[in-house]
C-alpha cells in the first residue's frame, strides 16, 4: 500500500531533550516536506527536500533539522526541543514534476514541556 | 497581508446545499492545491490544478490564473463532507515547492 509513514504519532519530552521524528515514504517520491499546524495559525512549511541531498528552509525552519541521505526517508530533528515547539506535526511526499497531489502522513502531536 | 486568503473562514450548510469555498493568492505560483482534514486530523490531497477545472465526483475545482484565484465547489452536500478544506499554493520556478497555506475554512453540514 502506498503511504507516508510518521512515528511517532504522540510524543511527550522536556525542554533540550534531543529528538527525531521519522517520515518514510514508498512511493519512490522526489519531493518530501514537513509542516507543523498551530490554532489560528494553520499549516506552515518547516523544510523541504527537492530530491536528495537537497533541502531548503521552509517558513518557519528555525529549531529545526532535517536530512535527506536516502530517498525515501526524511527525518525531522529538533536539537533542544522548546515548549513553542509543541505543535501537531505532519510529514508530506509528491512526485517532483507534473500534476502530483502531496500524500501526508497521520500526523505527530509534540508536546514540549 | 497573507499571501494566500481563504473566505469563509466558517460555513455552515444543509443537507444538499451548492458550496463554494474561495481561495485568493498573491504570488506566482507552480500549482494550487486542496486538502480535506476531518476531525482527528488526517489530511487529504482533493486537488492539485495548474489550470482550468478537475471534478471528482460532487467536488469541483477551478482557477483563474490571471486572477489569481481558486474555487472548490462540492455539489449536493452530505454531512460527511463536514471538514476543514485547506488552500495552499506551490512557490514557482526556484521556489517550487516551498508551499504557503491558507488558513482554512471550517465547513459543518447539518442533516
Amino acid at each position: 500500500e502506498a503511504q507516508v509513514t510518521q512515528n511517532p504519532r504522540y510524543l511527550i519530552t522536556v525542554t533540550g531533550k534531543k529528538l527525531t521524528v521519522t517520515c518514510s515514504q514508498n512511493m519512490n517520491h522526489e519531493y518530501m516536506s514537513w509542516y507543523r499546524q498551530d490554532p489560528g495559525l494553520g499549516l506552515r512549511q518547516i523544510y523541504y527536500s527537492m530530491n536528495v541531498e537537497v533541502t531548503d528552509k521552509g517558513d518557519v525552519p528555525e529549531g529545526y533539522k532535517v536530512s535527506r541521505k536516502e530517498k525515501r526517508n526524511f527525518p525531522l530533528i529538533l536539537e533542544s526541543p522548546s515548549p513553542n515547539q509543541t505543535s501537531l506535526y505532519f510529514c508530506a511526499s509528491r512526485y517532483r514534476y507534473g500534476n502530483s497531489p502531496l500524500h501526508f502522513g497521520n500526523g505527530t502531536r509534540l508536546t514540549v514541556t | 497581508k497573507n499571501e494566500v486568503e481563504q473566505s469563509p473562514q466558517n460555513l455552515t450548510a444543509q443537507e444538499g446545499e451548492f458550496i463554494t469555498i474561495n481561495c485568493s493568492y498573491s504570488v506566482g505560483i507552480s500549482a494550487l492545491h486542496w486538502l480535506q482534514q476531518h476531525p482527528g486530523g488526517g489530511i487529504v490531497s482533493l486537488f492539485m490544478l495548474s489550470s482550468g477545472k478537475k471534478k471528482h465526483g460532487r467536488l469541483i475545482a477551478t482557477i483563474n490564473i490571471q486572477e489569481k484565484h481558486s474555487s472548490l465547489h462540492i455539489t449536493a452536500s452530505h454531512p460527511r463532507d463536514s471538514a476543514v478544506y485547506i488552500c495552499a499554493v506551490d512557490g514557482y520556478g526556484g521556489s517550487q515547492g516551498n508551499l504557503i497555506f491558507g488558513k482554512g475554512t471550517k465547513l459543518s453540514v447539518k442533516p
